[in-house]
């Protein structure tokens, strides 16, 4: 039983293409979170939804659009890839905040996405 | 903004050796969380820290935070090769922000 899945594990496309990537948890968390990892493996965050209520956006190419159609599914579209997208792409998810506090995240298995 | 600065970002050991890394912010933080990733694997939470000069154990992890809040450690005692991974500290600020440092790539040479 995955906690937090990904789907797919791994993208290969061109550039130019429009890709997404599914997230889904069964863990009845109410946070869930995007985040990059490049090759030196910076940790960075990109968005995260409370609620299916966007609260952390930070600043990332407007073509990359996240979505929630519930609480235990984010998913991310990319649109024109560029090969500065190429990274491995983690979804996670948390409990609700608490007094303000992030809690402890459950991270998926990643997608690794390689724009040629 | 929240600054998250990692010492040391790479780090070789022999096995047996301890180990130590500190995570250090420019904010003071309302908290700090640390988080281990194998290889190839995703980041797994390990532990967190909320109040000030608060120190926690997990058998040969000792994780500690600041008076100031302002920095956190990670200390591993005899580190083993199945220490071997990327720790991260995730750190909350004033700003409310998650900031992830850039992570200490620990080698263990057996």
């Amino acid at each position: 039983d995955t906690a937090v899945s990904q789907t797919p594990k791994y993208l290969v496309t061109q550039m130019g293409n429009d890709k997404s990537i599914k997230c889904e948890q069964n863990l009845g968390h109410d946070t869930m979170y995007w985040y990059k990892q490049d090759s030196k493996k910076f940790l960075k965050i990109m968005f995260s939804y409370n609620n299916k209520e966007l609260i952390i956006n930070e600043t990332v190419p407007n073509r990359f659009s996240p979505k929630s159609p519930d609480k235990a599914h984010l998913n991310l579209h990319i649109n024109s890839l560029e090969l500065g997208d190429s990274a491995v792409y983690f979804c996670a998810s948390s409990r609700g905040l608490a007094g303000g506090r992030y809690n402890e995240q459950f991270f998926g298995p990643g997608t690794r996405l390689t724009v040629l | 903004g929240q600054q998250v600065m990692q010492i040391p970002q790479y780090q070789h050991v022999q096995e047996g050796e301890d180990f130590t890394r500190y995570c250090n912010s420019s904010t003071t933080l309302s908290n700090t969380q640390w988080y281990k990733q194998r290889p190839g694997g995703h980041p797994v939470f390990l532990i967190q820290l909320v109040k000030s000069g608060e120190v926690k154990k997990q058998k040969r992890l000792t994780f500690q935070f600041g008076e100031a809040k302002k920095n956190s450690s990670l200390h591993i005692t005899a580190t083993q090769t199945t220490d071997v991974g990327t720790y991260f500290c995730d750190t909350q600020g004033g700003s409310e922000k998650l900031v992830f440092g850039k992570g200490t790539k620990l080698t263990v040479n057996p």
